[in-house]
């Protein structure tokens, strides 16, 4: 399977701060991006996608994509508690069956009061 | 509101004793479905991508006479344990997606996920 890279963590900020999640991916036939939100025994929820080079702002959420570099991050402004989560990054492959996504191991956050 | 419904959401049983998984696409066919697997503190591993009306297809390392896939309609596909062992227990998710050229512009929706245990 394609591999998809993160720091599996733990990302430990106070509240308040600003989170920095990265994935890096391995090849360069990926053409989107997939930033997840996964609680504990829950299923993931779709934070942010991206698919061009650039800066891609949704409220406190930022997601950055870096084609050349191989490299997409999410940036969390003003992080809160109950932003605490395991963040998953995925990708999708050009061409692939719509849908089929490849992810990371996940980047574990917690948030402190 | 949830646009897929997975079912049973937990579920344990005995080793030797097969397990079928439910997941439904509530307001929207879904020619394509798919499951993963995830254990804890790992990712979501692909299994397998269900087709409506043909065999699923399955990703490498993945026993399709173990896992077996059905997607008999257009919003049902089953994934069915057969002969669950200890090592089956996990976190089984299903997604869908309501079609398109990207799912940048049509997004994966995630059923809530089934916890199965194998005693």
């Amino acid at each position: 399977q394609k591999e998809v890279e993160q720091n599996s963590g733990p990302l430990s900020v106070p509240e308040g701060a600003i989170a920095s999640l990265n994935c890096t991916y391995s090849d360069r036939v990926s053409q989107s991006f997939f930033w997840y939100r996964q609680y504990s025994g829950k299923s993931p929820e779709l934070i942010m996608s991206i698919y061009s080079n650039g800066d891609k702002e949704d409220g406190r959420f930022t997601a950055q994509l870096n084609k050349a570099s191989q490299y997409v991050s999410l940036l969390i402004r003003d992080s809160q508690p109950s932003d605490s989560a395991t963040y998953l990054c995925a990708v999708e492959e050009r061409g692939s069956t719509l849908g089929r996504l490849y992810f990371g191991r996940g980047t574990q956050l917690t948030v402190w009061p | 509101g949830a646009v897929v419904s997975q079912h049973p959401s937990r579920v344990i049983c005995k080793s030797g004793t097969s397990v079928k998984i439910e997941c439904r696409s509530l307001d929207f066919q879904a020619t394509t479905m798919f499951w993963y697997r995830q254990f804890p503190k790992q990712s979501l591993m692909l299994m397998a991508t269900s087709n409506e009306g043909s065999k699923a297809t399955y990703e490498q390392g993945v026993e399709k006479d173990k896992f077996l896939i059905n997607h008999a309609s257009l919003t049902l596909s089953t994934l069915t344990v057969t002969s669950a062992h200890p090592e089956d227990s996990s976190f089984y998710i299903c997604s869908a997606t309501r079609g398109g050229t990207s799912s940048y512009n049509s997004p994966l929706h995630f059923g809530n996920g089934t916890r199965l245990t194998v005693t």
